[in-house]
């Protein structure tokens, strides 16, 4: 079955440092989403790539966070300098909507501990 | 008021209990509606989607209100295993695609 892939699985940073987490959406799949997740919470996208454009970044922390995907596949969040803010669960999704409902499916998620 | 609202809970029940929940969403051109279920410190999974004439997978059946804008999840039979947040999740196409995530409601099922 294929999976969105994510790494690392875990990171833990100071706070300053830069960190970069990488996702490798299920092959085909044009759309490509990164949220984050704070514990008791649901997730909350931080940003949306249709192919290699992003088509929604309004909740992405542009002062310190950036997001590409240069050959509209894989894609790359950094976050440079992390705050002890940051500390979070990363999670990239994608889906293509060929069919009716549009499922999106998860990766494993990149736990981020930011000291 | 949040676009997409769950109980968040907990819901502790005894082995064997049904148990529902419900999510309200307040976007009335929501197109498609899931049920994900997440187990601690990991990704969401798709559990079901919600089909307009309601759907059933098992011990699980899933409703979807749009005239109340509601949707449901009927746990029947609940196993240990259940234990997990399920997350509420409503789709449209606004502008982009967007999903929109409710909080999740934990539920414990006890032996």
């Amino acid at each position: 079955e294929a999976e969105v892939a994510q790494s690392p699985r875990y990171k833990i940073t100071e706070k300053s440092q830069a960190v970069a987490f990488w996702c490798d959406p299920i092959s085909g799949h044009a759309t490509l989403y990164w949220y984050r997740q704070i514990l008791g919470q649901g997730p909350e996208l931080l940003v949306q790539f249709q192919d290699e454009s992003v088509v929604d970044d309004s909740q992405l922390p542009k002062d310190r966070f950036s997001a590409e995907r240069l050959k509209g596949v894989d894609s790359t969040l950094k976050i440079q300098p992390a705050e002890l803010g940051d500390s979070a669960m990363y999670l990239c999704a994608s889906s293509s909507f060929s069919g009716r409902y549009n499922e999106q499916f998860f990766g494993p998620g990149t736990r981020l501990t930011v000291l | 008021r949040k676009e997409v609202e769950q109980d968040p809970g907990p819901f502790n029940v005894p082995e064997g209990a049904t148990v529902a929940f419900n999510c309200t969403y307040s976007n009335s051109a929501s197109q498609s509606f899931f049920w994900y279920r997440q187990d601690c410190r990991k990704e969401p999974k798709l559990l079901m989607s919600v089909y307009s004439s309601g759907n059933e997978d098992g011990r699980f059946t899933a409703q979807l209100n749009r005239a109340s804008q509601y949707i449901s999840l009927l746990i029947r039979d609940s196993k240990l295993s259940d234990s997990a947040t399920y997350l509420c999740v409503v789709f449209h196409t606004s502008g982009t695609y967007k999903y929109i995530f409710g909080t999740g409601t934990r539920l414990k099922v006890l032996a």
